[in-house]
C-alpha cells in the first residue's frame, strides 16, 4: 500500500493564481482531511470528508474548495491564492467512525505564494 | 470548540537526559493523541488515550491521561537523537477531525 499520497510536493504560486493539491489514499479510509501547518504552528483544519459527495468545513476554510467524487481521492483547490496561503499542505486519512481511530498524513505540499 | 494548549514550546536536552511534554485543556476531554513529527516530516500517530488516569508505555516512551481528563503528559527517559521532533498532542473531535496543540519542539545534544 502507498498509503496517503499528495502531489505535488513544492508548488509557488504568484498571487490570484489557481491551483489544485492532490490527494490520494488507498487503504479505503471513510475519512479524509485537510490541514494547514504554518511555521512553528500546529495543524489547522481546512476542510474535512466523511465519505464521497460529503464535504464539511474545519477551522479554516475561507479561499479553498474541496470536492469527494471518490473514496480514495480528495483534492484541495486555491481559488485566488494570497500570500497569507503560504503554508504546509497536509492530507490525512482514517478508517473508523469509533472512538480509536488513528490519522496517517501524507508527506505535504509546501506552498509559498508570492 | 474545545481546545488544548502544550507546554513547553521548546525544549533542549542533553542526550540521555529526560523530556516531558504537558497538554492542557479547560474543558474535559473525550480523548487525547499524541503525533510526533520529525523535521521535515509529517505527523506519525503514536498513541490515543481515553480513560480516565490511563497511562501507556511504548518503550521509552510513557503516555498519561489525568484523572479529571484536562491534561495529558508525554514523558521520555533517556532521550537519545532519534527522538527529535515536535511532538504535538491533538483532539479527536466527532467526525474524526483532530484539534492539534502547537506542539513542543524537541532538540537533543549529542
Amino acid at each position: 500500500n502507498a498509503g496517503v499520497t499528495q502531489t505535488p510536493k513544492f508548488q509557488v504560486l504568484k498571487t490570484g493564481q489557481s491551483m489544485t493539491l492532490q490527494c490520494a489514499q488507498d487503504m479505503n479510509h471513510e475519512y479524509m482531511s485537510w490541514y494547514r501547518q504554518d511555521p512553528g504552528m500546529g495543524l489547522r483544519l481546512i476542510h474535512y470528508s466523511v465519505g464521497a459527495g460529503i464535504t464539511d468545513q474545519g477551522e479554516v476554510p475561507n479561499g479553498y474548495n474541496v470536492s469527494r467524487s471518490t473514496t480514495e481521492d480528495f483534492p484541495l483547490r486555491l481559488l485566488s491564492a494570497a500570500p497569507s496561503q503560504t503554508s504546509v499542505y497536509f492530507c490525512a486519512s482514517s478508517y473508523s467512525r469509533g472512538f480509536y481511530n488513528e490519522q496517517f498524513f501524507g508527506p505535504g505540499t509546501r506552498l509559498t505564494v508570492l | 470548540g474545545q481546545q488544548v494548549m502544550q507546554i513547553p514550546q521548546y525544549q533542549h536536552v542533553q542526550e540521555g537526559e529526560d523530556f516531558t511534554t504537558y497538554c492542557n485543556s479547560s474543558t474535559t476531554l473525550s480523548n487525547i493523541q499524541w503525533y510526533k513529527q520529525r523535521p521535515g516530516g509529517h505527523p506519525v500517530f503514536l498513541i490515543q488515550l481515553v480513560k480516565s488516569g490511563e497511562v501507556k508505555k511504548q518503550k521509552r516512551l510513557t503516555f498519561q491521561f489525568g484523572e479529571a481528563k484536562k491534561n495529558s503528559s508525554l514523558h521520555i527517559t533517556a532521550t537519545q537523537t532519534t527522538d527529535v521532533g515536535t511532538y504535538f498532542c491533538a483532539l479527536n473531535n466527532a467526525g474524526n477531525m483532530l484539534t492539534f496543540g502547537g506542539g513542543t519542539r524537541l532538540m537533543v545534544k549529542p
